[in-house]
């Protein structure tokens, strides 16, 4: 079956500092590829997809990169701020049924 | 564009006691999904529905919980009888017929059973 497995956290940093969260899937056909976030006290949010191998989907300074041969969809940012304090979920969805799998999420805080 | 909308917000109940939550759709979002989210992980999806039919149920314990999509646009999700271990963050999402892979979700219902 389908599955996600991302990097456990939680993660703390300061401003300005480089983030990546990990992130790996198996899946049994070819997946679209998801990050989410959820900032607190609301609800999940899609912050970006890749729907194809070597797709690269971006928002918000954030970026992940499709990786077929790794399966891997890694998330990073080069600067991040206060406000990206959140918790993070990478997910997939087979094009057949579009159900989404998530990983478990990492929490991120980043300090002033 | 309104969001989703779920109420209530919160929930406290006993064990052994009944408990529904209601999800209003993006107007126009032929697909709607429920998810429990159990502290530290990530959302697992219940149940989804295709206008008022549903496409799979396979990960929704049958014999507690129940939902349903009258009319293809609300859906409410029901517990009955309700146990420790459903103490969870209920969410509804919901996503366009033509767009499915996109999915909205709601605020969520915060449930706590004692």
């Amino acid at each position: 079956g389908n599955s996600v497995t991302q990097m456990e956290g939680p993660v703390t940093l300061s401003e300005e500092a480089f983030l990546t969260i990990n992130c790996t899937y198996t899946a049994t056909g070819y997946p679209s590829l998801f990050w989410y976030v959820q900032y607190p006290g609301e609800g999940l949010q899609l912050l970006l997809k890749a729907t194809k191998a070597d797709d690269k989907g971006s928002n918000k300074g954030f970026e992940a990169t499709y990786r077929k041969e790794t399966t891997s969809f890694h998330l990073e940012k080069g600067s991040v701020q206060v406000s990206d304090s959140a918790v993070y979920f990478c997910a997939l969805s087979e094009s057949n049924d579009y159900k989404l799998s998530f990983g478990a999420g990492t929490t991120v805080t980043v300090r002033a | 564009e309104a969001g989703v909308a779920q109420s209530p917000r919160y929930k406290i109940i006993e064990k052994r006691q009944s408990v529904a939550f209601w999800c209003n759709p993006i107007s126009g979002h032929a697909t709607l999904y429920w998810y429990q989210q159990i502290l530290g992980q990530g959302p697992k999806l219940l149940i989804q529905f295709q206008n008022n039919g549903v496409v799979d149920d396979s990960q929704l314990p049958k014999d507690r919980f129940s939902a349903e999509r009258l009319k293809g646009v609300d859906s409410t999700l029901k517990i009955q009888p309700a146990k420790l271990e459903d103490s969870a963050v209920y969410l509804c999402a919901s996503s366009r017929g033509l767009d499915k892979e996109t999915q909205y979700f709601g605020p969520g219902t915060r449930l706590l059973v004692l």
